[in-house]
């Protein structure tokens, strides 16, 4: 089955510099990757996500890489701001078009 | 369109009382799933049910029975609550696959549940 390992746990940048996390994952026939951002006592809200057959996704400040032969896709953030701080998580899928998700990422922006 | 809809917002039960987790989409998806939160350790899938009549177990589903008799409801309930239990639990929704790939999870607001 499928298995994800996402780091740091934590992470604080200074506002404007740039916070990468990354995942890794175990099944290569995994093709859908998504990342979402979860506020202090809010839902898990998806920010973008990537297919196997593309290895790179922008959208604005957050874009997405994947890496298929390495088995690992990472969220890079850049010009961070105090919005930015949250929870990140990754996943990847399993069954049933459901995920496993990594541990997460507590991003703290710091003005 | 509501989303994705939970109730309760927050629960409080003692060891041994069951309860019902509410979950209703209006977005006409096929799929609906149980996820629960717990510090450090991200989402994990408990239960989920790919149609109407179809349910199925997830990475933790021991302590939880779910069915699914509309596409719109997906119910969760605890049948003999235990401390282990308290978390924060997310229904979500997601619509059929575009070709082979897998689509978002759309989630609902939580709920946090307290076993005492």
């Amino acid at each position: 089955g499928e298995n994800v390992e996402q780091h740091p746990s934590t992470l604080s940048v200074q506002e404007g510099d740039s916070a990468v996390i990354k995942c890794t994952y175990s099944d290569s026939a995994s093709n859908y990757f998504p990342w979402y951002k979860q506020e202090l006592g809010k839902r898990p809200q998806l920010i973008i996500d990537i297919r196997s057959n593309v290895g790179e996704k922008k959208d604005q400040r957050i874009a997405v890489t994947l890496n298929k032969t390495a088995k690992h896709f990472s969220l890079h953030i850049t010009e961070t701001q105090p919005e930015d701080s949250a929870v990140y998580f990754c996943a990847a899928p399993i069954t049933g078009n459901q995920f496993y998700f990594g541990t997460g990422t507590s991003l703290t922006v710091i003005p | 369109n509501a989303g994705v809809t939970q109730t309760p917002k927050f629960q409080v039960l003692k060891t041994g009382q069951s309860m019902t987790l509410q979950c209703a989409q209006d977005m006409n998806h096929e799929y609906m799933s149980w996820y629960r939160q717990d510090p450090g350790m991200g989402l994990r899938l408990i239960h989920y049910s790919v149609g109407a009549g179809i349910t199925d177990q997830g990475e933790v589903p021991n302590g939880y029975n779910v069915s699914r008799s509309t596409t719109e409801d997906f119910p969760l309930r605890l049948l003999s609550a235990a401390p282990s239990q308290t978390s924060v639990y997310f229904c979500a929704s997601s619509p059929r696959q575009e070709r082979s790939y897998n689509s978002p999870l759309h989630f609902g607001n939580g709920t946090r549940l307290t076993v005492t």
